[in-house]
């Protein structure tokens, strides 16, 4: 079945550091491929996305690039702030089943100044 | 930006009761969805709605879940019985165009 996998963490990371949080995924057919975050106490804001293989999304200073041959959707941003600190939920829909997003356990990040 | 809003925020209840989510979805968007979230854990789809009626639905929806679109602006999610184990923050989702799914806040429940 269709499956995102993605480091759970808790990530901690210091202000101006570089962030990656690994998502690989499982899926039939071509997905497309998101990136969600959760800020505290609030819901589900999409940050980027990715439609078909070689893709990049980018928002905010974030990027994630659709690699087809490792089926991965890596999240990075160059230089992270403390308003950065959040939950990243990768994400994945398909064509064969459009009705649902499938979400990965979610990523928390803490950035500490 | 046009945006889904929820209410209530939050709503605690108890045990056995019936609640009713209510969701405002984008204007022009014509698929629903709901998920839910407990506590630490991921986000499951629950239910969509196409067309006045539901497209899917998961295991979790069961007979005690319904969904309604009484008017052309709201999307409700019933509970009519509920258990402690319904406590999770729900959102729900729209769409145009059956791909990139928009959320909305969510609503906290919890069941005492």
């Amino acid at each position: 079945g269709n499956s995102v996998t993605q480091m759970e963490g808790p990530v901690t990371l210091s202000e101006e550091a570089f962030l990656t949080i690994n998502c690989t995924y499982t899926a039939t057919g071509y997905p497309s491929l998101f990136w969600y975050v959760q800020y505290p106490g609030e819901g589900l804001q999409l940050l980027l996305k990715a439609t078909k293989a070689d893709d990049k999304g980018s928002n905010k200073g974030f990027e994630a690039t659709y690699r087809k041959e490792t089926t991965s959707f890596h999240l990075e941003k160059g230089s992270v702030q403390v308003s950065d600190s959040a939950v990243y939920f990768c994400a994945l829909i398909t064509k064969t089943s459009y009705d649902k997003v499938i979400f990965g356990p979610g990523t928390s990040l803490s950035v500490i100044p | 930006e046009p945006e889904v809003t929820q209410t209530p925020s939050h709503q605690v209840t108890q045990m056995g009761q019936e609640v009713i989510l209510r969701c405002v979805p984008i204007s022009n968007h014509l698929y629903f969805y709901w998920y839910r979230q407990i506590l630490g854990q991921k986000v499951e789809f629950l239910v969509s709605f196409y067309n006045n009626e539901i497209s899917e639905k998961s295991e979790i929806f069961d007979d005690q879940f319904s969904v309604e679109r009484p008017d052309g602006s709201n999307f409700t999610l019933k509970i009519r019985s509920t258990k402690l184990e319904d406590s999770a923050m729900y959102f729900c989702a729209s769409t145009q165009l059956q791909e990139t799914q928009y959320f909305g806040p969510g609503t906290r429940l919890l069941v005492l």
